[in-house]
C-alpha cells in the first residue's frame, strides 16, 4: 500500500486482557519498528525487525510484550495481561534503508480500563 | 544513555514572526531527524540530517546540525498558522539500525 497501515485504530481493553496490534508496512520496506508514545511525550523505542529477524527488543517494557514478523512483512505486537500503564499510542514505522528516515503509521491508541 | 532535550516545550507565536526550536543531545551521533505531529495524527518526517554542518530547508522550515556541539536547530521563518503542530527531534542511538531516541516535543501554536 501507499503507507504504513495499523489496526485497530483504537482498542479498549479490560485490565488483564490480551491484545494484538497489527502493522502492515510499506511494501518492500526491510526494516520495521515499534514505538510507544505516552500522552504528551515523544515516542519510545520498543523493538525492531530487519525482514523477519527481530534484531533488537531492548525497549520492550516487560515480558508481557511480544512482537513478531514471521514472513518479513506484517508484524504483530502482542501485550499479555494488560495493565493500566500500558495505555498509550503504539506506533509502527517502516524504512526502506538507512538515511531515509521512517514512515510512521497512524498508530493504535490502547486504553486499558 | 542517550538523552535528547528540546526547548522550548511550548511556543506560542504570531504569524509572520521567526523563531527557533533547539534540540540538544547527550552522546555522539551524526544522524538527527525532525518530525511533525498534528493532534491525533501520526508523525510526518520533515528532515534527515546526516553529517556535521548539514542544513536542509523546506518552505518556511530550515534545520541544521552541529555534531560537535550536539545541537540541532529548527528555524521557522515568517510563520503561518498551518505550521501549528508538535515538532520532535530524534537522534539515532545505533547508527546501524536507526533506533531513535526522541525529544519531548515542542508544541507550536501560531496565532493569526
Amino acid at each position: 500500500g501507499a503507507g504504513v497501515s495499523q489496526s485497530p485504530r483504537y482498542k479498549v481493553a479490560k485490565r488483564g486482557q490480551d491484545v494484538a496490534l497489527r502493522c502492515d508496512p510499506i511494501s518492500g520496506h526491510v526494516s520495521l519498528f515499534w514505538y510507544q508514545q505516552a500522552l504528551g511525550q515523544g515516542p519510545e523505542f520498543l523493538t525492531y525487525f530487519q525482514n523477519e529477524a527481530q534484531l533488537d527488543k531492548s525497549g520492550l517494557p516487560s515480558d508481557r510484550f511480544f512482537a513478531e514478523r514471521p514472513e518479513g512483512s506484517v508484524s504483530t505486537l502482542k501485550i499479555q495481561r494488560t495493565q493500566q500503564e500500558d495505555s498509550a499510542v503504539y506506533l509502527c514505522a517502516s524504512s526502506q534503508a538507512l538515511n531515509y528516515g521512517y514512515t510512521f503509521g497512524s498508530g493504535t491508541r490502547l486504553t486499558v480500563v | 544513555e542517550l538523552k535528547v532535550e528540546q526547548n522550548p516545550l511550548f511556543l506560542s507565536m504570531q504569524e509572520g514572526k521567526n523563531y527557533t526550536i533547539y534540540c540538544n543531545y547527550s552522546t555522539t551521533s551524526d544522524r538527527l531527524y525532525w518530525y511533525r505531529q498534528d493532534p491525533g495524527k501520526s508523525l510526518e518526517s520533515l528532515f534527515v540530517l546526516l553529517s556535521n554542518g548539514a542544513v536542509k530547508q523546506e518552505g518556511r522550515l530550515m534545520a541544521s546540525l552541529d555534531t560537535k556541539a550536539r545541537l540541532s536547530t529548527l528555524h521557522i521563518t515568517a510563520a503561518v498558522h498551518d505550521l501549528s503542530a508538535t515538532y520532535f527531534c530524534a537522534v539515532d542511538m545505533d547508527q546501524g539500525a536507526q533506533k531513535l531516541v526522541f525529544g519531548q516535543g515542542t508544541r507550536l501554536t501560531i496565532n493569526p
